[in-house]
């Protein structure tokens, strides 16, 4: 079964710094692209980030890009969201999601349950 | 950027009743990076359908997707309780990934 279980949310004061991790199982890991899409409260879906599997493709939302780093650990069945610089506009449920297993760009087809980052003073 | 723009905002239909989502592109994209998702309250999105017209894995067959160019469409034909949801499409053939801003399919 798949899973994706993401976790490191929490409240940041503006400005500040968090990194989150998806832990994924379930699945060969190492050769599905992996994406961070996010829903502020009450809002639609907005795709944050991808990371190919080999981690040779990185893409950004303009919204975050220079702010936020993705990555990810093969071995240890790991995706990661560093967020620097942090804006209340960025308080949202955050998701893991499962991309395309052969290419970079591809559907969504599984999803962690979030985790929620609140940027507050 | 493509932008994605969904309609109507709401749709008040009963159980029974046929669903008809639309999903308009603002440039001509290939069908085959556009999806559906299917949302509940305090849930995670569901992938229903991908390359406009495929269905993901365990996706009842009441649920069709259709369409190219710039047109979508997502049909529901015969709606039951559990389809009462917002409804995302998603074009994913580059960067930025983008979703409409969805459509809320209520109980009328």
């Amino acid at each position: 079964e798949v899973q994706l279980v993401e976790s490191g949310g929490g409240l940041v004061k503006p400005g500040g710094s968090l990194r989150l991790s998806c832990a994924a199982s379930g699945f060969p890991f190492i050769t599905y692209t992996m994406n961070w899409v996010r829903q502020a409260p009450g809002k639609g879906l907005e795709w944050v980030s991808c990371i190919s599997s080999s981690s040779s493709y990185i893409y950004y939302a303009d919204s975050v890009k220079g702010r936020f780093t993705i990555s990810r650990d093969n071995a240890k069945n790991s995706l990661y969201l560093q967020m620097n610089s942090l804006r209340a506009e960025d308080t949202a449920v955050y998701y893991c999601a499962r991309g395309a297993g052969d290419y970079v760009w591809g559907s969504q087809d599984y999803w962690g349950q979030g985790t929620l980052v609140t940027v507050s003073s | 950027e493509i932008v994605l723009t969904q309609s109507p905002g709401t749709l008040s239909l009963s159980p029974g009743e046929r669903a008809t989502l639309s999903c308009r592109t603002s440039q001509s994209v290939s069908s085959t990076y556009l999806a559906w998702y299917q949302q509940k309250p305090g849930q995670a999105p569901r992938l229903l359908i991908y390359g406009a017209s495929a269905r993901a894995t365990g996706i009842p067959d009441r649920f069709s997707g259709s369409g190219s160019g710039t047109d979508f469409t997502l049909t529901i034909s015969r709606l039951v309780p559990e389809d009462f949801a917002v409804y995302y499409c998603q074009h994913f053939g580059g960067s930025p990934i983008t979703f409409g801003q969805g459509t809320r399919l209520e109980i009328k």
